[in-house]
């Protein structure tokens, strides 16, 4: 099956530090990808939706300057949180959309573990 | 609407029983569904899909239906084993391809 990955699977920085996210598609191209953010106990939260070679759109809520997304080609898409702070402490996953036919199922990554102290 | 995060309902079964976990959606117009399992600390792993189309659908253990009257949609998960002991989410695609997830229900399987 498709596999995504993600890297680091876990940082700790200090707070008004930036950290980088990646997620990589391993066997697929994925012309689409989305970052999700999950706090303990609740359910995934869409925050964007990366596509290859254009800007990234944001959900409703989700500051752009801060949660800055590049997707640099058809396997990689990347997540850099900057200035970090306490409140942006969360678990991070990633998905990616095969970009064959009409396949609309999505492949998560094994998430980020980000904690700001 | 996107779904709000709350806290997990919590459902506890037997080793060897059936399981069944239940889930609402929001938009009458989405016409894909497909359940989620998560286990602490990884990324959501792809279980089973179906389309507006149908309303059952069957895998290896796992059997999930939808009544689209109600917007409904329910995994069952049969002989349920120590290992189906995770978090299951549904997600419905909204236009454009983006997941929107519900709340989830925590599995616990009792030996």
């Amino acid at each position: 099956g498709a596999v995504v990955s993600q890297h680091p699977s876990w940082v700790i920085c200090k707070s008004g530090t930036s950290v980088k996210i990646e997620c990589r598609s391993l066997d697929f191209q994925a012309t689409t990808m989305f970052w999700y953010r999950q706090f303990p106990k609740q359910s995934l939260m869409l925050m964007a939706t990366s596509n290859e070679g254009s800007k990234a759109t944001y959900e409703q809520g989700v500051e752009k300057d801060k949660f800055l997304i590049n997707h640099a080609s058809l396997t990689l898409s990347t997540l850099t949180v900057t200035s970090a702070h306490p409140e942006d402490s969360s678990f991070y996953i990633c998905s990616a959309r095969a970009d064959s036919g009409s396949s609309e199922t999505q492949y998560f990554g094994p998430g980020t573990r980000l904690l700001v102290l | 609407g996107e779904s709000v995060g709350l806290h997990l309902p919590t459902l506890s079964v037997q080793e060897g029983d059936n399981s069944i976990i239940n889930c609402a959606y929001s938009n009458s117009a989405s016409d894909y569904f497909i359940w989620y399992k998560q286990e602490s600390g990884k990324g959501p792993q792809f279980i089973i899909d179906i389309r507006s189309n149908m309303d059952k659908r069957q895998g290896q253990r796992v059997t999930v239906l939808l009544n689209k009257t109600v917007k409904h949609l329910s995994l069952q998960i049969a002989a349920t084993q120590p290992g189906d002991s995770a978090v299951y989410f549904c997600a419905e695609n909204s236009r454009g391809g983006k997941l929107i997830f519900g709340q989830g229900t925590e599995l616990s399987v009792k030996p």
